[in-house]
Formats: C-alpha cells, sequence, structure tokens
C-alpha cells in the first residue's frame, strides 16, 4: 500500500520568499505523480504533472522534482504571494488508483 | 476543456435520510469516475471507482450498502449516501478519468459537495 507522507503540514512566510514542499512515498513503482492546490472548502486545482519516466516540470513560478529512488519529490513555488496561500497536496497513480498525502498549508504574509 | 461539475455544492440533512450527489464531466466522456472522501485537515480518500455500465469497485473498509455508485453514462455518476448519520458528514470529491494517446491518463476533479447530517 502506497504511503505518502507530506512535511512540513503547514508553513508561514512572508511574501517574497522561495517556498518549498517536500513529499515522500513509500511505493516507487508509480505511473506519475501530480501536484495540486486546494482552496479552503474547494476541489482540487491540478499544478504539475510528473511522468515516472521524468525529473522535473515547470510551470512558471512553479517547479517540481522527481526522485523515485528516494522517493521524493519536491515543490518549488519561487517568490511566493499572498495568492499562493492555500494547501498543496501531492498524489502519486500506482495502478488506476491515486495516492495522495494530507497536505502542506501554506501561508504567504502580505 | 476536461471540466467536471459535481451537484449540489452543499447540503445540510437530517439523520436517517438519503442524499444524491452528481458528479459530470461537461466536455468528455469518461469511462472511469472516482469518488474521495476528504475529512478536515486530512488527505482525500479513495471510496470507490465508478465505470460506466458496471458495478463499482468499492476500496477496503467502505460499505457499498450505504454507498451507493450509479455510473450510468459515459457523463454521469452519481452517489447515494443512504441512512445518512452524523459521521458521514464530509467533503466528497469525485474525478473522471480523461484517456489521452490510448496510454496517457488524467483525472479531473470536480469541485467537491460539503455534506452535514444533523
Amino acid at each position: 500500500k502506497q504511503e505518502v507522507t507530506q512535511i512540513p503540514a503547514a508553513l508561514s512566510v512572508p511574501e517574497g520568499e522561495n517556498l518549498v514542499l517536500n513529499c515522500s512515498f513509500t511505493d516507487s513503482a508509480i505511473y506519475n505523480l501530480q501536484w495540486f492546490r486546494q482552496d479552503p472548502g474547494k476541489g482540487l486545482t491540478s499544478l504539475l504533472l510528473i511522468q515516472s519516466s521524468q525529473r522535473e516540470q515547470t510551470s512558471g513560478r512553479l517547479n517540481a522534482s522527481l526522485d523515485k529512488s528516494s522517493g521524493r519529490s519536491t515543490l518549488y513555488i519561487a517568490a511566493s504571494q499572498p495568492g499562493d496561500s492555500a494547501t498543496y497536496l501531492c498524489a502519486l497513480r500506482n495502478d488506476y488508483k491515486l495516492s495522495f498525502g494530507a497536505g502542506t498549508t501554506v501561508t504567504v504574509r502580505a | 476543456g476536461a471540466v467536471v461539475s459535481q451537484h449540489p455544492s452543499w447540503v445540510i440533512c437530517k439523520s436517517g435520510t438519503s442524499v444524491k450527489i452528481e458528479c459530470r464531466s461537461l466536455d468528455f466522456q469518461a469511462t472511469t469516475m472516482f469518488w474521495y472522501r476528504q475529512f478536515p485537515k486530512q488527505s482525500l480518500m479513495l471510496m470507490a471507482t465508478s465505470n460506466e455500465g458496471s458495478k463499482a469497485t468499492y476500496e477496503q473498509g467502505v460499505e457499498k450498502d450505504k454507498f451507493l455508485i450509479n455510473h450510468a453514462s459515459l457523463t454521469l455518476s452519481t452517489l447515494t449516501v443512504t441512512s445518512a448519520h452524523p459521521e458521514d458528514s464530509s467533503f466528497y470529491i469525485c474525478s473522471a478519468s480523461l484517456w489521452q494517446h490510448q496510454t496517457q491518463e488524467t483525472q479531473y476533479f470536480g469541485p467537491g459537495t460539503r455534506l452535514l447530517v444533523l
């Protein structure tokens, strides 16, 4: 069974600081890894998807890396803004199932 | 493209009643849809996989007689919480599977339905 851990559970930073969010997993036999954003009481917005054969993906200020051998992924958010405040979830796909971490709740202070 | 909707967005019901939640893929056909449940400050937990035209596959520990799933068309899956109790209060999120190039599958998520059972 895939176990997904996200550390820290919560993070508060001043505006402009870079964010580093960590995700670790136990089963490296994955199809892909996805990072999502979830605003309070809302659904999920997909941010980045990394296929199993890839090492990283970038979109604007976001960069996600994947290291299957160590069972880790990192999401970097450059020059954080108050609008980046949300909960960030990582999810791994094994077979047909997505396994989610509990998320890191980010607060960016203006 | 690839939009998934859910209805209702929130519902309050009395204990013992049944509640139906709809999940629709608006601009694509989805042979497979998934239902998740999320408790406050916890992760999404997969409840069941819904396949069009066949019975749903439930995850371990999820009561199939309590959470009835119907996937009658390629764009609609429904989750019915039967005889709801306060412990069923949660945030329910569905996703729909979109296949591209026959090899790449992506799940698109609905906005969620918040259920409160009094």
